[in-house]
């Protein structure tokens, strides 16, 4: 399987805290993207890294990518109740152009 | 902004019924996917579509099959279903993109498949 692992699978946190997800995967990646999925409805995208790129920023989400560990992070700084969903890291394969292959997502609960 | 339409929301079926889930999206983008989500295992691609026409098999196909006669229309077919295909099917599109770079995929709302 092309699927890496997502930890923690939950996660639950107090209002202001921040929150930190973390995203390994196994092959060769041209880009790592970060989505959020509210209860029972599609995915949104929230922010895509490069493989070129260490880290990246957008508002209060910032993203860490390791190609060496095949890894990355997505910290939530100053989280809301607003932000309890789950998280997805989903990663594009070199060579195979738009095709994502997602991991099992981690399910955050922030508690006001 | 890029709007993808899953035809029907909620649908329950009968084992050996042929069931079909209607994508479409209204951004002119190349690529079409579907995927299935089941608690633990998270979203697995079924089939995709590079441009109409074409399709090429992800990770599940078993079961499936996809038809792209237009650019804007990506159709997901249980040729006979089975209880073990109820789930959510979440279609999705982007646009074209070079093999070094990658593109945002914007997601329809999903479609609850409930075969009994």
């Amino acid at each position: 399987s092309q699927q890496g692992e997502e930890d923690p699978q939950a996660l639950s946190i107090q209002e202001g805290e921040n929150a930190t997800m973390n995203c390994s995967y196994k092959t060769s990646i041209n880009n790592l993207q970060w989505y959020r999925q509210n209860s029972g409805r599609g995915l949104v995208h929230l922010i895509l890294i490069r493989s070129n790129e260490r880290e990246k920023h957008s508002g209060r989400l910032r993203v860490t990518l390791d190609t060496s560990k095949k890894s990355s992070s997505l910290l939530i700084t100053a989280s809301r109740a607003a932000d309890t969903a789950s998280y997805f890291c989903a990663w594009g394969i070199y060579n195979q152009g738009g095709k994502l292959i997602f991991g099992q997502g981690t399910e955050l609960s922030v508690k006001p | 902004d890029v709007k993808v339409t899953q035809s029907s929301r909620y649908l329950v079926k009968r084992t050996g019924e042929k069931v079909f889930l209607e994508c479409v999206q209204d951004m002119d983008h190349e690529n079409m996917f579907w995927y299935r989500q089941d608690p633990g295992l998270g979203l697995r691609l079924i089939y995709f579509s590079y441009d109409v026409k074409m399709k090429e098999k992800g990770d599940i196909p078993e079961g499936y099959s996809v038809s792209r006669e237009k650019k804007e229309r990506f159709s997901l077919i249980l040729e006979s279903a089975s209880t073990n295909q109820t789930s959510m099917y979440l279609c999705a599109s982007s646009p074209q993109t070079g093999l070094s770079s990658g593109n945002t995929i914007y997601f329809g709302e999903g479609s609850w498949l409930t075969v009994v």
